[in-house]
């Protein structure tokens, strides 16, 4: 079945630590997406990519890091700079950027401990 | 740069009545794309409903419709005959035609379903 897959879907982390999250589709879609969700509140983008080797920041990108080496492969690193890691992070990917809907996957629940 | 706004952090309903949710968005482009998108307790995102902007005709899918005012940079959405899997948080969202493909977020409303 086609889909997007996130992984793990509970992560800890301890604070200084550098983690990345997965963030895998097998539909073929060209562009991927980053998201961050904290408790009641609505998507922040953190970083998208619309095609292979090529990522642009969106409107929290600091203390994160992503590379998208493949088409079907978009991970996130949350690294020692970011301030208040503990969220929910959603990825996604959409066929042609606009037009088509958007798929998500299940979500990762990063913890600082 | 592109920004949704949702002033309803809360809406409620009793079963098998309507509720609108409102969403307004600001941008300088003439073609976008307008979603909402409903996540329920799973956390899962499930998109309701789609509207492009060029077109005039509001988007309608079974029992959800918006109510798309393009001047106004309104995007509502009208649910009739609540039912009780309604319940969620719901999203509006907005993406450009083209430039940098940005998918941009409101805050979210969570709905409330009243038996």
């Amino acid at each position: 079945d086609g889909g997007i897959t996130q992984s793990p879907k509970y992560l800890f982390r301890k604070e200084g630590q550098n983690v990345t999250l997965s963030c895998e589709q097998n539909l073929n879609h060209d562009a991927m997406y980053w998201y961050r969700q904290d408790p009641g509140q609505g998507l922040r983008l953190i970083y998208y990519s619309q095609i292979v080797n090529d990522f642009q920041k969106g409107d929290i990108a600091e203390g994160y890091s992503v590379s998208r080496e493949k088409k079907e492969s978009f991970p996130l690193t949350v690294t020692s700079a970011q301030k208040n890691p503990t969220a929910f992070y959603l990825c996604a990917s959409s066929r042609d950027g606009g037009n088509t809907e958007a798929f998500f996957g299940q979500g990762t629940r990063l913890t600082v401990v | 740069a592109q920004t949704v706004t949702q002033s309803q952090p809360e809406m409620s309903v009793q079963e098998a009545e309507t509720v609108t949710l409102s969403c307004t968005y600001d941008t300088s482009e003439s073609d976008y794309y307008l979603f909402w998108y409903k996540q329920p307790p799973s956390r899962q995102m499930i998109l309701v409903i789609r509207q492009e902007a060029y077109k005039q005709q509001n988007a309608t899918e079974n029992r959800f419709s918006v109510n798309f005012q393009k001047a106004a940079k309104s995007f509502s959405l009208k649910i009739s005959d609540s039912q009780l899997g309604d319940a969620a948080m719901y999203f509006c969202a907005f993406h450009r035609f083209q430039g940098a493909q940005k998918l941009v977020f409101g805050q979210g409303t969570r709905l409330t379903i009243n038996p």
